[in-house]
């Protein structure tokens, strides 16, 4: 079965900080990679995805993700934190395995800007 | 236009009850997923729906849980006899094609 692993459970980072959020996924097959953010009190938003083509994928609010098939990662980055980056972030992914449907999802990373 | 809705938005209910948690999706979307999210356990798959049907349904964790989706619309997810480590927030989600989902806010549950 296909598995989902984030590295960081809680990142504390200040504003202006550059982001890296580590994500390695497990399947060896043709995958649909995902971030997806949630805002304190507010439902779950997709920030990017990549599935095809350009391996360096461009969201909303100046996030990127670079995904590297030969080490199975979709890691997330942001050059200059804010404060309203607050949130956690869960990266997912579906694949043929799945019938491209249900999402796995790893188990989120807690991110907290300080003003 | 209008997002995935849930209902209700919390609810807290007594250990033995059953509860019946609502989806409306987005409205044309035929794909319907239940996920669960439990603290420090992120997101786990439930069951999926493609149209009226169910072809996965690996997630659901126990019989006493089970979910429906009439008219390809409104998806109802049932648990009986509630137990505490039902409590999470119950999240749905909505597809048209494509693996692209779009989340509902979730519902809260709590069991007491």
């Amino acid at each position: 079965a296909q598995s989902v692993s984030q590295h960081n459970h809680h990142v504390i980072l200040s504003e202006a900080a550059s982001l890296e959020l580590g994500c390695n996924y497990s399947y060896g097959g043709t995958v649909n990679l995902f971030w997806y953010v949630q805002y304190p009190g507010q439902h779950l938003q997709l920030l990017l995805k990549y599935f095809s083509g350009d391996p360096l994928v461009k969201g909303i609010k100046g996030f990127e993700a670079e995904f590297i098939k030969s080490k199975f990662s979709f890691n997330l980055r942001k050059p200059s934190v804010q404060w309203s980056d607050t949130a956690e972030y869960f990266c997912a992914v579906n694949s043929m395995n799945s019938g491209y449907s249900t999402l796995t999802f790893g188990k989120g990373t807690m991110l907290l800007v300080s003003p | 236009g209008a997002g995935v809705s849930q209902s209700p938005s919390n609810k807290v209910t007594e250990k033995g009850k059953d509860v019946e948690l609502r989806c409306d999706p987005i409205s044309g979307h035929t794909a319907l997923y239940w996920y669960r999210q439990s603290l420090g356990q992120g997101l786990e798959f439930l069951i999926y729906f493609q149209g009226n049907s169910a072809p996965d349904k690996s997630g659901l964790p126990s019989d006493r849980f089970s979910a429906e989706r009439t008219g390809g619309s409104v998806s109802t997810l049932t648990i009986q006899r509630t137990q505490q480590e039902d409590s999470a927030v119950y999240l749905c989600a909505s597809s048209l094609v494509g693996p692209e989902q779009y989340f509902g806010p979730g519902t809260r549950l709590t069991v007491t």
